[in-house]
Order: C-alpha cells, then sequence, then structure tokens
C-alpha cells in the first residue's frame, strides 16, 4: 500500500498548455509539499501546506498553485507551462518536526 | 533558503572500503536528515538526528551532527554495492521548512 502516490509518473506537454500533478497521502500526516528537483538532483522546496496554512516559496512563479481538496491530497496546479519548468516534481508529507518527510517517487515532467 | 554544501559531489570506491560523506552549512537547524535518493524514486530517509553532537548508528552507517547544529556526518564502513545511490542531507528551520543539500552520489564498485 503506497504511503505517497502522484500521478502521472511521465508527463510530456507544450509549452503553453495547463496541467496538474495529483498527490494523496494515506499516512494521515498533517502537512503535505511538493518540491521540484532539477537536472543536477537539487531539491527544492515550492509549496508546504497543512489543514491551516499554505506557505509559498517566493521563487516560485504565481503559475505554480497548489490545490488542497482535503487533507490526503495536494495537487499541483500549473499555468502556461515553459520550457524551465522541465524537471521532476515530488509529492512529500511530513507528521512533527523532526519526524522526517515521506516522498512519492516523483513525476517527470517534461516541456517541448 | 538555507545552503546546505555537501561533499564530495561523486564518489567512488571499492566494495569494502569505508568512507565519510559531509554536510555543512552556516545555518543552525533543528534537526539534521539524511535520505538516500535511487534512480526514478524519491528520497527515502535514512535517519534523523536533532540534539547538537549527537550520533546515531544504523548497521554500517553512523551519522554524526555537529555540535553547533550547523553541519553534519555520514560514515559508511565495509561499503557495498547496495549502498550505492544519492545521499541528500537536509536541515529543519522549523516547522514545516526542510531544506536540502548538494547531494554526494555515491557508487560502490563491486
Amino acid at each position: 500500500d503506497t504511503a505517497v502516490s502522484q500521478t502521472p509518473k511521465y508527463l510530456v506537454t507544450q509549452m503553453g498548455n495547463d496541467k496538474s500533478i495529483k498527490c494523496e497521502q494515506n499516512l494521515g500526516h498533517d502537512t503535505m509539499y511538493w518540491y521540484k528537483q532539477d537536472s543536477k538532483k537539487f531539491l527544492k522546496i515550492m509549496f508546504s501546506y497543512n489543514n491551516k496554512e499554505l506557505i509559498i516559496n517566493e521563487t516560485v512563479p504565481n503559475r505554480f498553485s497548489p490545490k488542497s481538496p482535503d487533507k490526503a491530497h495536494l495537487n499541483l496546479h500549473i499555468n502556461s507551462l515553459e520550457l524551465g519548468d522541465s524537471a521532476v516534481y515530488f509529492c512529500a508529507s511530513s507528521q512533527d518536526r523532526g519526524g522526517g518527510y515521506t516522498f512519492g517517487s516523483g513525476t517527470r515532467l517534461t516541456v517541448v | 533558503t538555507q545552503l546546505l554544501e555537501q561533499s564530495p559531489q561523486f564518489l567512488s570506491i571499492q566494495e569494502g572500503e569505508n568512507l565519510t560523506v559531509y554536510c555543512n552549512s552556516s545555518s543552525v537547524f533543528s534537526s539534521l536528515q539524511w535520505y538516500r535518493q535511487e534512480p526514478g524514486e524519491g528520497p527515502v530517509l535514512l535517519v534523523t538526528v536533532v540534539t547538537g553532537g549527537e550520533v546515531k548508528k544504523l548497521k554500517r552507517l553512523t551519522f554524526q551532527f555537529g555540535d553547533a547544529r550547523k553541519d553534519s556526518s555520514l560514515h559508511i564502513t565495509a561499503a557495498q554495492p547496495g549502498d550505492t545511490g544519492l545521499y541528500l542531507c537536509a536541515g529543519e528551520t522549523g516547522a514545516n521548512n526542510l531544506f536540502f543539500g548538494t547531494g554526494t552520489r555515491l557508487t560502490v564498485i563491486p
């Protein structure tokens, strides 16, 4: 039973399109995240969200928006995709500070 | 954004050798976590250290948190091919703020 699952695994799309990546966690965690991993494998936080607060990394373009229908889901919607958005996007969740994060297996987004 | 520098960036060693990976920052962290990531997968938590000077052992892996809670090291004894992967340190500065290091790609040659 997968703890953090995200779909799709691969996503190839054209510039200018709008796309969404879905994420679900069955761990009962309170906080969910989206990270972007670039070609050099550097992981950068994009958003963290719990049922009280959305924290946005100020460097994230406003074309990216998280949407959380409930505590177990945090989807990532991207408008007007650009070539530079190509990367692997990871969803993660956590419960307590210092308790460690559980990551999904990633979505490789390729914008052509 | 907190910067955590890992060294070395790449490491290729023979099976049975020992190695140490370093994670350094100028920032103080409330906890320091180590993850391992394999191709096509997300990072998987190995350990969390929270107290300055803390040492944790996980079989052949030894993790240490610096006294000032700004740095950490990962030591692997008698490396095995199964240890191959991308090792990431990550520092937590507060609630829901986890910043990752630059990564160390380890290859253990049989």
